[in-house]
């Protein structure tokens, strides 16, 4: 069964520094998706993509955040300058086209900020 | 804003036993409500979803507009169904975009 894969599994970074989390949807899928968790607290929408651009965004998507699609496989999340705050398990998830579809999440990067 | 809560951070029932995982939404309009599972090690899934009107792994959610709930019951516990349970929300304009509840960890006992 195709699923949603991410990378890395952990990222360590020292605050400021840039970071790209990379994530790999399934193949025949339209719809895109970030979610972060910060620990103890729930899952978070970030930012939904489709057809090449942001759908939505959250509040928490601000400009240090931006998404990309470089090419037909990968679906990026990258961070410009991270802050300790930043620190949270990363979901990426896909979906097919239409509404109230399920959507299937990847195992998760976990970035680490100090 | 749409909000979901699950008042129930910790659930636990010996097997066999029937259980309850309650989700109570706020949202103006009719929305779509799922329920999502995370088992230890394991990614995220969907167990359910109120569109469907499934039963999965034992599992039924009631939408009640009137309450604004959609609990997930399961009469007869099982052990190998261990595990963080969210309530989740889409709905609207805001489509695709899932909010989530806290989530309840729910432990079955032999």
């Amino acid at each position: 069964e195709p699923e949603v894969t991410q990378t890395p599994s952990h990222q360590v970074t020292q605050m400021g520094q840039e970071v790209i989390l990379r994530c790999v949807p399934i193949s025949n899928h339209l719809y895109f998706y970030w979610y972060r968790q910060i620990l103890g607290q729930k899952v978070e929408f970030l930012v939904s993509f489709y057809n090449n651009e942001i759908s939505e965004k959250s509040e928490i998507f601000d400009d240090q955040f931006s998404v990309e699609r470089p090419d037909g496989s990968n679906f990026t999340l990258k961070i410009r300058s991270t802050k300790l705050e930043d620190s949270a398990m990363y979901f990426c998830a896909s979906s097919p086209p239409g509404p109230y579809y399920e959507q299937y999440f990847g195992p998760g990067t976990r970035l680490t900020v100090t | 804003a749409q909000r979901v809560t699950q008042p129930e951070k910790l659930l636990s029932v010996f097997k066999g036993a029937p259980v309850e995982l309650k989700c109570n939404y706020s949202y103006s309009g009719s929305p779509e409500l799922f329920w999502y599972v995370q088992y230890s090690r394991q990614r995220l899934q969907l167990l359910l979803r109120h569109i469907s009107r499934e039963s999965i792994k034992g599992f039924t959610a009631d939408l009640n507009k009137g309450e604004t709930s959609f609990h997930l019951k399961k009469p007869f516990a099982q052990e190998e169904d261990s595990a963080m349970y969210y309530c989740a929300i889409e709905g609207g304009t805001s489509y695709g975009k899932l909010t989530f509840g806290q989530g309840t960890i729910l432990t079955v006992h032999p």
